[in-house]
């Protein structure tokens, strides 16, 4: 199995900060990353495909990159909504898995 | 409108069975690979199976291999997840989702793309 070790576990931080969210898959998964984001009492939300592309609808602030084994997810200016739990996913092979989480409060 | 609508869950005692439902409307749901996601309560996301288009493949997480089933009716837009032998680890919420691929569903580049509200199963003696 592909473990997804993600990183940090919590983040506090303020509306304006920029913050990055680490991932590093146990082998080389080119670029089979997803990153999601869950809000309290709601289904998570896609706002990352394929390591970099960018899903429609979801802000620009939102980035972002990797390939191999370490890939990113940044947020270039924090905004009040974006207060939230994200999860990396591979998807390169079965079982497909999700990083633990990154929770993200305000500081 | 879009949407995936769980139902089914429930509380129940360790061994017994259940089974989950998920209704699909608003888009060609024969087109689509499905899944189920769960999420215990106040931890992370475990993707549980996938099964293709025409319910000929399916995959699972080797702790539910043997005693969950995943299926779906095409003449229904339904997706099931029959669930026996349940034990106090398989509580969480369960969702079922959409998967979209871009290329095709085997090539690593695809990613669920509608979810439901969930159906919360609990397994307590």
């Amino acid at each position: 199995d592909i473990h997804m070790t993600q990183s940090p576990s919590s983040l506090s931080a303020s509306v304006g900060d920029r913050v990055t969210i680490t991932c590093r898959a146990s082998q080389n998964i080119i670029n089979s990353v997803n990153w999601y984001q869950q809000k309290p009492g709601k289904a998570p939300k896609l706002l990352i495909s394929l390591a970099s592309s960018l899903q429609s609808g979801v802000p620009s602030r939102f980035s972002g990159a990797g390939s191999g084994t370490d890939f990113t997810l940044t947020i270039s200016s924090l905004q009040p909504e974006d207060f939230a739990t994200y999860y990396c996913q591979q998807i390169y092979s079965i079982p497909i898995t999700f990083g633990q989480g990154t929770r993200l409060e305000i500081k | 409108e879009v949407q995936l609508v769980e139902s089914g869950g429930g509380l129940v005692q360790p061994g017994e069975s259940l089974r989950l439902s998920c209704a699909a409307s608003g888009f060609i749901f024969n087109n689509h690979w499905m899944s189920w996601v769960r999420q215990a309560p106040g931890k992370g996301l475990e993707w549980v199976a996938n099964i293709n288009q025409q319910g000929s493949e399916k995959y699972y997480v080797d702790p539910v291999k043997g005693r969950f089933t995943i299926s779906r009716d095409n003449a229904e837009t339904s997706l099931h997840l029959q669930m026996n032998s349940l034990r106090a680890e398989d509580t969480a919420l369960y969702y079922c989702a959409r998967i979209f691929c871009t290329r095709n569903c085997y090539s690593g580049d695809w990613y669920f793309d509608l979810w439901g509200r969930g159906t919360l199963v609990v397994v307590s003696s």
